[in-house]
């Protein structure tokens, strides 16, 4: 079964210092995957993804996430880190790279200006 | 920025009531997507059409939810007898081809009284 696993529910940075947030994901195939930010009371908006090739992504707002097969991971980062970039985070697989998007749990970032 | 829009924005209904909202996907986007946020930020699935046609569906046992597509006339999602567990956000995403990333609209945020 495919699966996303984002094992930090919250992390907390100050303001200009180096972010890095995890994913692990299970599938047995190459997968696609994406990274979405969802600020308070908004909804979802797409920041990067991962099909093939490069291993590291580039995004939108200065984000960038880099895949590594070896232990099934795709990671976000960025820096510096901003009081703005304050919001939940979610790393997601497409159902067998097609169709609706398993999510993992989520990881709350908090900036500290 | 996402360009899909959902309507209405928020959404009361008393049990037992009908709930129904509406979607416009992103123009030339074929495939849209449902899913359901709780309050614990947990994503679930329910229905995604490509055109008019349904794709996937989560087993609809309940037969509480419905959902269309018709051509030429915003997606709805209707709720036949709403439960206090389906105060919930609904999202409405949409995307190229079922393996694209998803852009989303805004939600429905439903409260069932």
């Amino acid at each position: 079964a495919q699966s996303v696993d984002q094992p930090d529910a919250h992390v907390t940075l100050s303001e200009g210092a180096s972010l890095e947030l995890r994913c692990s994901y299970s599938y047995s195939a190459a997968p696609y995957l994406f990274w979405y930010v969802q600020y308070p009371g908004q909804s979802l908006q797409f920041l990067l993804k991962y099909i093939t090739g490069d291993t590291v992504v580039k995004g939108t707002k200065g984000f960038e996430a880099e895949f590594r097969k070896s232990n099934s991971s795709f990671n976000l980062k960025k820096s510096p880190a901003h009081w703005s970039d304050s919001a939940k985070y979610f790393c997601a697989l497409p159902y067998y790279n097609q169709g609706k998007l398993i999510f993992g749990q989520g990881t709350k970032l908090s900036i500290k200006p | 920025n996402s360009k899909v829009i959902q309507t209405p924005r928020y959404l009361v209904k008393g049990q037992g009531q009908k709930a129904k909202m509406r979607c416009i996907p992103e123009k030339g986007h074929p495939v849209v997507f449902w899913y359901q946020q709780n309050k614990n930020n947990e994503f679930k699935f329910l229905i995604n059409f490509q055109n008019q046609e349904v794709l996937q569906q989560i087993d609809m046992t309940e037969k509480r939810f419905s959902a269309e597509c018709p051509s030429n006339s915003p997606c709805s999602l209707e709720i036949q007898s709403s439960e206090a567990g389906d105060s919930a956000l609904y999202l409405c995403a949409s995307s190229y081809r079922g393996k694209d990333e998803q852009y989303f609209g805004p939600g429905t945020r439903l409260t069932v009284l």
